[in-house]
């Protein structure tokens, strides 16, 4: 099946700067979200753009979204600790009652 | 209560056992959905149940069986699993398709 492609696989940064992952993605979509999942358990939603839109921000989150490059990007800012997890991209590319998951981004967030 | 709960957390059988996997939500959606994890992949989606009834299967072995008693229960039935079977196995729910889902805690399953 489809899927997002995550870039960059793995992350690691200081705690304080800026963290700034990317997702591609192969067909028209309705809309694209980020999860988020530490380790061992459930995904977290954390965002969902739609495809008319170009910006969105919820706290420390910026999420952008290109369609002409089908494409999208999360931006933590102020990284903390805690945002150490896995960030997947998740997209609609099929239309029907399925979301479809990229291969997801570590992030590390260093003290 | 906007929480999808599954049980058990945790979960070891022989592969001749039967047992079963089960995901409870109260927020009235209408959507239920069992993915499977393995270590440092994504989640790879097995069943939809949409309105009760059975809307998309992913090809899934049929060792692998989904129940959908009502509108807020989703049970996942296990029959002679391979070691290869080994997983995190989560359960969503959401609204309707296409919309944010909302993810259990999963059920971490070691097959012997």
């Amino acid at each position: 099946s489809q899927q997002g492609e995550e870039d960059p696989q793995a992350l690691s940064i200081q705690e304080g700067e800026n963290a700034t992952m990317n997702c591609s993605y192969k067909t028209s979509i309705n809309n694209l979200q980020w999860y988020r999942q530490n380790s061992g358990r459930g995904l977290v939603h954390l965002i969902l753009i739609r495809s008319n839109e170009r910006e969105k921000h919820s706290g420390r989150l910026r999420v952008t979204l290109d369609t002409s490059k089908k494409s999208s990007s999360l931006l933590i800012t102020a990284s903390r600790a805690a945002d150490t997890a896995s960030y997947f991209c998740a997209t609609d590319e099929n239309r029907d009652d399925k979301i479809i998951f990229g291969k997801g981004t570590r992030l590390h967030i260093l003290p | 209560d906007t929480e999808v709960t599954q049980t058990p957390k945790h979960l070891v059988m022989g592969m001749t056992n039967k047992k079963s996997l089960k995901c409870e939500q109260h927020m009235g959606h209408r959507a239920m959905y069992w993915y499977k994890q393995k270590a440092k992949k994504p989640p790879e989606l097995m069943f939809v149940y949409s309105y009760e009834k059975l809307s998309i299967n992913e090809s899934v072995p049929s060792r692998f069986s989904p129940e959908c008693p009502n509108s807020s229960l989703l049970n996942l039935h296990l029959h002679a699993l391979q070691p290869e079977d080994s997983a995190l196995y989560l359960c969503a729910s959401s609204p309707g398709s296409e919309e944010t889902q909302y993810f259990g805690p999963g059920t971490r399953l070691l097959v012997l």
